[in-house]
Protein backbone atom coordinates (compact mmCIF):
# COMPACT_ATOMS: atom_id res chain seq x y z
CA UNK A 1 0.00 0.00 0.00
CA UNK A 2 1.01 3.42 0.04
CA UNK A 3 1.69 4.32 -3.63
CA UNK A 4 2.06 7.30 -5.38
CA UNK A 5 2.56 7.64 -8.92
CA UNK A 6 3.91 11.03 -10.85
CA UNK A 7 3.60 11.33 -14.38
CA UNK A 8 5.13 12.06 -16.37
CA UNK A 9 8.37 10.49 -15.54
CA UNK A 10 10.35 13.23 -18.25
CA UNK A 11 9.23 15.94 -20.27
CA UNK A 12 11.14 18.10 -22.58
CA UNK A 13 9.02 21.47 -24.10
CA UNK A 14 10.08 24.55 -25.71
CA UNK A 15 10.86 27.93 -23.82
CA UNK A 16 7.37 29.75 -23.07
CA UNK A 17 5.32 26.53 -23.01
CA UNK A 18 3.46 25.00 -19.80
CA UNK A 19 3.71 21.79 -18.18
CA UNK A 20 1.55 20.04 -16.26
CA UNK A 21 2.83 17.11 -14.14
CA UNK A 22 0.20 15.19 -12.29
CA UNK A 23 0.87 13.19 -8.10
CA UNK A 24 -1.60 10.74 -7.88
CA UNK A 25 -2.04 8.59 -4.58
CA UNK A 26 -3.16 5.65 -5.57
CA UNK A 27 -4.51 3.40 -2.84
CA UNK A 28 -5.00 6.08 -0.26
CA UNK A 29 -6.74 9.67 0.25
CA UNK A 30 -4.17 12.39 0.62
CA UNK A 31 -5.78 15.89 1.57
CA UNK A 32 -2.34 17.15 1.46
CA UNK A 33 0.32 16.19 -0.81
CA UNK A 34 3.56 18.70 -1.56
CA UNK A 35 6.03 19.50 -4.40
CA UNK A 36 9.46 19.39 -4.12
CA UNK A 37 12.10 20.47 -6.33
CA UNK A 38 15.52 18.84 -6.69
CA UNK A 39 18.94 19.67 -8.29
CA UNK A 40 21.39 17.22 -9.46
CA UNK A 41 23.76 16.00 -6.64
CA UNK A 42 21.54 18.34 -4.22
CA UNK A 43 18.27 17.41 -1.70
CA UNK A 44 15.32 17.97 -2.17
CA UNK A 45 13.85 21.30 -1.50
CA UNK A 46 9.93 22.15 -0.24
CA UNK A 47 8.42 24.57 -2.75
CA UNK A 48 4.88 23.91 -1.88
CA UNK A 49 2.00 22.07 0.38
CA UNK A 50 -0.59 21.37 -1.80
CA UNK A 51 -4.27 21.19 0.17
CA UNK A 52 -7.49 19.65 -1.09
CA UNK A 53 -10.29 21.68 -1.95
CA UNK A 54 -8.39 24.93 -1.12
CA UNK A 55 -5.35 26.96 -2.45
CA UNK A 56 -1.75 25.74 -1.84
CA UNK A 57 0.62 27.13 0.24
CA UNK A 58 3.81 28.38 -1.45
CA UNK A 59 7.79 27.88 0.38
CA UNK A 60 9.55 31.72 0.99
CA UNK A 61 10.79 32.31 -2.80
CA UNK A 62 8.60 30.19 -5.03
CA UNK A 63 6.34 32.34 -7.12
CA UNK A 64 2.83 30.92 -7.13
CA UNK A 65 2.35 32.26 -10.41
CA UNK A 66 4.93 30.48 -12.02
CA UNK A 67 4.57 27.20 -10.20
CA UNK A 68 0.55 26.98 -10.09
CA UNK A 69 -0.93 23.79 -8.04
CA UNK A 70 -4.42 22.25 -7.91
CA UNK A 71 -5.66 19.67 -5.56
CA UNK A 72 -8.87 18.84 -7.07
CA UNK A 73 -9.24 15.56 -5.48
CA UNK A 74 -8.31 13.42 -2.63
CA UNK A 75 -5.91 11.51 -4.87
CA UNK A 76 -4.86 13.94 -7.28
CA UNK A 77 -2.62 17.10 -6.92
CA UNK A 78 -1.26 18.26 -10.32
CA UNK A 79 1.61 21.43 -10.90
CA UNK A 80 1.49 23.19 -13.77
CA UNK A 81 5.08 25.50 -14.93
CA UNK A 82 4.23 28.16 -16.61
CA UNK A 83 5.79 29.56 -19.40
CA UNK A 84 8.58 27.72 -18.54
CA UNK A 85 12.04 28.77 -18.62
CA UNK A 86 15.41 26.96 -19.15
CA UNK A 87 16.39 27.62 -15.63
CA UNK A 88 13.02 25.79 -14.54
CA UNK A 89 14.97 22.52 -15.96
CA UNK A 90 15.27 20.49 -12.81
CA UNK A 91 13.58 16.87 -11.28
CA UNK A 92 10.31 17.68 -9.65
CA UNK A 93 8.85 15.38 -6.89
CA UNK A 94 5.44 15.19 -5.09
CA UNK A 95 4.91 13.36 -1.84
CA UNK A 96 1.41 12.07 -0.01
CA UNK A 97 0.71 11.20 3.56
CA UNK A 98 -0.75 7.93 4.83
CA UNK A 99 -1.23 6.77 7.83
CA UNK A 100 0.16 3.78 8.92
CA UNK A 101 -0.09 1.77 12.41
CA UNK A 102 -0.94 4.56 14.01
CA UNK A 103 1.60 6.95 12.17
CA UNK A 104 1.85 9.28 9.31
CA UNK A 105 4.91 8.73 6.63
CA UNK A 106 5.45 10.23 3.72
CA UNK A 107 5.39 8.34 0.43
CA UNK A 108 7.01 9.87 -2.77
CA UNK A 109 6.27 10.03 -6.22
CA UNK A 110 8.91 8.54 -8.85
CA UNK A 111 9.66 12.42 -9.81
CA UNK A 112 9.46 13.84 -13.06
CA UNK A 113 12.53 15.10 -15.26
CA UNK A 114 11.67 18.85 -16.67
CA UNK A 115 14.09 19.65 -19.42
CA UNK A 116 13.14 23.23 -21.00
CA UNK A 117 14.83 23.64 -24.50
CA UNK B 1 14.88 28.01 9.59
CA UNK B 2 15.05 23.98 9.70
CA UNK B 3 18.42 22.60 8.69
CA UNK B 4 19.61 19.22 8.90
CA UNK B 5 23.56 18.69 8.61
CA UNK B 6 23.85 14.97 7.40
CA UNK B 7 27.47 13.36 7.06
CA UNK B 8 29.25 11.82 5.39
CA UNK B 9 28.82 14.04 2.15
CA UNK B 10 29.73 10.29 -0.01
CA UNK B 11 31.44 7.07 0.81
CA UNK B 12 33.12 4.63 -1.03
CA UNK B 13 33.81 1.11 0.87
CA UNK B 14 33.90 -2.32 0.41
CA UNK B 15 31.54 -4.61 -0.23
CA UNK B 16 30.64 -7.00 3.29
CA UNK B 17 32.01 -3.56 5.08
CA UNK B 18 29.38 -1.42 7.58
CA UNK B 19 28.66 1.61 6.72
CA UNK B 20 27.30 4.65 9.20
CA UNK B 21 25.79 8.02 8.40
CA UNK B 22 24.50 10.60 10.86
CA UNK B 23 22.51 13.80 10.77
CA UNK B 24 21.66 16.74 13.67
CA UNK B 25 20.29 19.65 13.89
CA UNK B 26 19.93 22.83 16.35
CA UNK B 27 15.97 21.73 16.06
CA UNK B 28 14.01 19.63 18.08
CA UNK B 29 12.05 16.95 15.54
CA UNK B 30 8.85 14.76 16.54
CA UNK B 31 9.85 12.25 13.74
CA UNK B 32 13.21 11.07 12.37
CA UNK B 33 13.06 9.53 8.46
CA UNK B 34 15.71 7.81 6.41
CA UNK B 35 14.88 7.26 2.36
CA UNK B 36 17.39 5.99 0.16
CA UNK B 37 17.37 7.34 -3.86
CA UNK B 38 18.36 5.52 -6.78
CA UNK B 39 18.91 7.97 -9.93
CA UNK B 40 16.26 9.18 -11.33
CA UNK B 41 13.78 7.98 -9.12
CA UNK B 42 11.66 9.32 -5.72
CA UNK B 43 13.12 8.82 -2.57
CA UNK B 44 11.56 5.18 -0.94
CA UNK B 45 11.20 5.27 3.19
CA UNK B 46 13.90 2.60 4.76
CA UNK B 47 13.05 3.55 8.26
CA UNK B 48 10.92 6.36 10.51
CA UNK B 49 11.67 6.56 14.20
CA UNK B 50 9.32 8.05 16.38
CA UNK B 51 10.27 8.31 19.89
CA UNK B 52 13.55 9.70 21.39
CA UNK B 53 16.14 7.11 21.77
CA UNK B 54 14.19 4.59 19.61
CA UNK B 55 16.25 2.03 17.80
CA UNK B 56 14.45 0.63 14.93
CA UNK B 57 15.85 -2.71 12.14
CA UNK B 58 14.49 -3.15 9.08
CA UNK B 59 16.68 -5.78 7.16
CA UNK B 60 20.33 -4.77 7.28
CA UNK B 61 19.60 -0.98 8.03
CA UNK B 62 19.09 -0.09 11.78
CA UNK B 63 18.37 3.68 12.72
CA UNK B 64 18.24 5.36 16.26
CA UNK B 65 16.22 8.86 17.05
CA UNK B 66 18.68 10.90 19.29
CA UNK B 67 17.31 11.00 23.24
CA UNK B 68 17.99 14.97 22.31
CA UNK B 69 15.55 14.61 19.41
CA UNK B 70 18.26 16.90 17.46
CA UNK B 71 20.26 13.90 16.14
CA UNK B 72 19.58 10.41 14.22
CA UNK B 73 22.05 7.87 12.93
CA UNK B 74 21.30 4.85 9.86
CA UNK B 75 23.76 2.02 9.70
CA UNK B 76 23.81 -0.39 6.84
CA UNK B 77 25.47 -3.58 7.85
CA UNK B 78 27.30 -6.18 5.37
CA UNK B 79 27.56 -3.56 2.24
CA UNK B 80 26.35 -5.13 -0.92
CA UNK B 81 26.18 -3.34 -4.59
CA UNK B 82 22.48 -2.64 -4.48
CA UNK B 83 22.84 -0.77 -1.01
CA UNK B 84 24.84 2.29 -4.15
CA UNK B 85 22.52 4.76 -3.62
CA UNK B 86 21.72 8.26 -2.35
CA UNK B 87 20.75 8.15 1.99
CA UNK B 88 18.82 11.35 3.04
CA UNK B 89 17.35 11.75 6.27
CA UNK B 90 14.53 14.00 7.25
CA UNK B 91 13.11 15.49 10.09
CA UNK B 92 9.56 16.45 10.39
CA UNK B 93 8.06 19.77 11.99
CA UNK B 94 4.45 19.56 11.83
CA UNK B 95 2.94 18.63 8.51
CA UNK B 96 6.51 19.27 6.28
CA UNK B 97 9.70 17.48 6.00
CA UNK B 98 13.36 19.18 5.75
CA UNK B 99 15.88 17.09 4.21
CA UNK B 100 19.68 16.57 5.10
CA UNK B 101 22.12 17.08 1.79
CA UNK B 102 22.37 13.20 1.12
CA UNK B 103 25.41 10.88 1.76
CA UNK B 104 26.42 9.05 -1.42
CA UNK B 105 27.01 5.69 -0.87
CA UNK B 106 29.51 3.86 -3.74
CA UNK B 107 30.48 -0.13 -2.90
CA UNK B 108 33.14 -1.86 -4.40
CA UNK B 109 32.43 -5.56 -5.05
Amino acid sequence: GAVVSQHPSWVICKSGTSVKIECRSLDFQATTMFWYRQFPKQSLMLMATSNEGSKATYEQGVEKDKFLINHASLTLSTLTVTSAHPEDSSFYICSASSRISGNTEAFFGQGTRLTVV
Amino acid sequence: GQQLNQSPQSMFIQEGEDVSMNCTSSSIFNTWLWYKQDPGEGPVLLIALYKAGELTSNGRLTAQFGITRKDSFLNISASIPSDVGIYFCAGRYGNKLVFGAGTILRVKS
